[in-house]
């Protein structure tokens, strides 16, 4: 069955560099939950989209920037990148229609 | 491979009453096991967060149970109200040389008049 599929699976980037993940929701979903987690920390939700629409804002910083397009699939765009940036970033798609809640495997970010 | 699997898919029922969800993971080795409470299109709640060593932990009305030998969990909620509807989430932390979590597909919580 087909999962929620993040890239890349892993990106090192530098100080201030900006950087892009991207999320592929499971078919006829139209959710997408963006959440960072940290090393040994909870995941903090970062921002929802329903319908090309954010839905909801979490703990997400200004540098942070996140869309969902038309064939449902979300970027997150993150500029000036910090240190403090370098965690595990998870995808999770839902849909209002069918049950089921499935997450991506990840991307994981260094800065270095 | 690691996996969470929660049951079941759905659940509809009557304000008032009494429900429980349940989790099973092959996670291991074990690290801690949490419950969410998440409305679609929105950010989750932490609802409990248990150890390998604890049994069971409450919140309100909502209580989770935790048997490590088994690798199940169980999460009662009490006297539903209708805000109780959402998704409830549960989510398997293993240790390793990264964290990693293993999510399961979570329980659509429907209550009703």
């Amino acid at each position: 069955a087909a999962g929620v599929i993040q890239s890349p699976r892993h990106l090192i980037k530098e100080k201030r560099e900006t950087a892009t993940l991207k999320c592929y929701p499971i078919p006829r979903h139209d959710t997408v939950y963006w959440y960072q987690q940290g090393p040994g920390q909870d995941p903090q939700f970062l921002i929802s989209f329903y319908e090309k629409m954010q839905s909801d804002k979490g703990s997400i910083p200004d540098r942070f920037s996140a869309q969902q397009f038309s064939d449902y699939h979300s970027e997150l765009n993150m500029s000036s990148l910090e240190l403090g940036d370098s965690a595990l970033y998870f995808c999770a798609s839902s849909s209002r229609q069918y049950y089921g809640y499935t997450f991506g495997s990840g991307t994981r970010l260094t800065v270095v | 491979k690691n996996q969470v699997e929660q049951s079941p898919q759905s659940l509809i029922i009557l304000e008032g009453k009494n429900c429980t969800l349940q989790c099973n993971y092959t996670v291991s080795p074990f690290s801690n096991l949490r419950w969410y409470k998440q409305d679609t299109g929105r950010g989750p709640v932490s609802l409990t967060i248990m150890t390998f060593s604890e049994n069971t932990k409450s919140n309100g009305r909502y209580t989770a149970t935790l048997d490590a030998d088994t690798k199940q969990s169980s999460l009662h909620i009490t006297a539903s109200q209708l805000s109780d509807s959402a998704s409830y989430i549960c989510v398997v932390s293993f240790t390793g040389t990264a964290s990693k979590l293993t999510f399961g597909t979570g329980t659509r919580l429907q209550v009703t008049l």
